[in-house]
């Protein structure tokens, strides 16, 4: 069973520009989330999608947007980006919401900003 | 108050020795607490979680311990082995929203 595959695993931009990574669920999942983890502020959810929904946003600025396509993929989308958007983007998916379904996260897509 | 403080910050133990983190949360609204073990270079895996109406829950070797009246959680790690060597992080989350909040992570070392 193929797990969370998140593309690319890393990825180098410029302060300033836009960047768009892309997770694709285990098979049957239709709820995927997304979190930022940094060495100085941890793991923090930015927002979860479920059938094409949001259902939770994080407290993260406005430029951090996302969606989710009918197949369940999602992407996430960063514009105008800064020095301190440098971490891991996580991914994490399963079969629906509530705490009887656990996550099972990606390896995640390390983005740097230069 | 929607922390949740995690302790130590490194742990090394010895195989086959108790490895112990602890958690602290502040918000009684949280209503399930997950535990996660991450390896380097892969993201978080699930480990084993509780709810607050139980006071201890185990799997093989992992226990959690569930103090309602401190907030407080914990993972004991009984014959701790040199695979179990991973960064450890304890979460929180509300009934009515499953975003994870996460403590600050506990870096595990056992050695031989």
């Amino acid at each position: 069973k193929a797990g969370v595959t998140q593309t690319p695993r890393y990825l180098i931009k410029t302060r300033g520009q836009q960047v768009t990574l892309s997770c694709s669920p285990i098979s049957g999942h239709r709820s995927v989330s997304w979190y930022q983890q940094t060495p100085g502020q941890g793991l923090q959810f930015l927002f979860e999608y479920f059938s094409e929904t949001q259902r939770n946003k994080g407290n993260f600025p406005g430029r951090f947007s996302g969606r989710q396509f009918s197949n369940s993929r999602s992407e996430m989308n960063v514009s105008t980006l800064e020095l301190g958007d440098s971490a891991l983007y996580l991914c994490a998916s399963r079969t629906g919401t509530g705490h009887n379904y656990g996550y099972t996260f990606g390896s995640g897509t390390r983005l740097t900003v230069v | 108050q929607q922390q949740v403080k995690q302790s130590p910050q490194s742990l090394i133990v010895q195989k086959g020795g108790i490895s112990i983190i602890n958690c602290a949360y502040e918000n009684t609204a949280f209503d399930y607490f997950p535990w996660y073990q991450q390896f380097p270079g892969k993201g978080p895996a699930l480990l084993i979680a509780i709810r607050p109406d139980v006071s201890e829950k185990k799997e093989g070797r992992f226990t959690i311990s569930f103090n309602k009246s401190a907030k407080q959680f914990s993972l004991h790690i009984m014959d701790s082995q040199p695979g179990d060597s991973a960064t450890y992080f304890c979460a929180a989350s509300f009934r009515d929203t499953d975003k994870l909040i996460f403590g600050t992570g506990t870096r595990l070392q056992v050695f031989p």
